[in-house]
């Protein structure tokens, strides 16, 4: 099983809403990854998970909070988002330096709506 | 021919012809790179990746060259098909988790 998957597909919130996207893996990678992907751009790294620690916070704003409640498990908790964090939300994870592989799979995303 | 818009370079190719999509990394301290795909509504799918003590790698219909001296990436791919359309994005390992995308060509085949 190499796939990654994420819950739910689309997302339309109210600014003073609290959601949370889901992310699943089940191909042993010990780290897991949220980018945020707007329009004709690249995707850019929000947060990283390493042996379910966070190893790296990208100066995120606190209305995002992320989670790992175990090794397949990643969650992005959202709270009074601003229309501009509307975009696609991906999720990815990889085996990292233990196996020499930095191969990142990545879901099929979140397309979120902040209205 | 390749145009840069106003958010995307486009690169347009003939179906059977060889593509060339080309990238500027920032980091001399990067060691590790690696080529995506992203197909409309999916998220990026992994397609060559190369380490910094390499200079080429090939796969199935692609190679990936790198030159270190001017901090330039290509992915090259043969025999261009319709399925090949998409947004193809480099990203280097900036540090020990941290991988960097670059800004992305859009590659439109023509049938």
């Amino acid at each position: 099983d190499t796939e990654v998957t994420q819950t739910p597909k689309h997302l339309v919130m109210g600014m003073t809403n609290k959601k949370s996207l889901k992310c699943e893996q089940h191909m042993g990678h010990r780290a897991m990854y949220w980018y945020k992907q707007k329009a004709k751009k690249p995707p850019e790294l929000m947060f990283v998970y390493s042996y379910e620690k966070l190893s790296i916070n990208e100066s995120v704003p606190s209305r995002f909070s992320p989670e790992c409640p175990n090794s397949s498990l990643l969650n992005l908790h959202l709270h009074a988002l601003q229309p501009e964090d509307s975009a696609l939300y991906l999720c990815a994870s990889s085996q990292g330096t233990a196996k020499g592989s930095y191969e990142q799979y990545f879901g099929p995303g979140t397309r979120l709506t902040v209205t | 021919g390749e145009s840069v818009g106003l958010h995307l370079p486009t690169l347009s190719v003939q179906e059977g012809d060889n593509s060339i999509i080309n990238c500027a990394y920032s980091n001399s301290a990067s060691d590790y790179f690696i080529w995506y795909k992203q197909e409309s509504g999916k998220g990026p799918q992994f397609i060559i990746d190369i380490r910094s003590n390499m200079d080429k790698r090939q796969g199935q219909r692609v190679t990936v060259l790198l030159n270190k001296t001017v901090k330039h990436l290509s992915l090259q791919i043969a025999a261009t098909q319709p399925g090949d359309s998409a947004v193809y994005f480099c990203a280097e390992r900036a540090s020990y988790d941290k991988v960097i995308f670059g800004p992305g060509t859009s590659l439109s085949v023509i049938p």
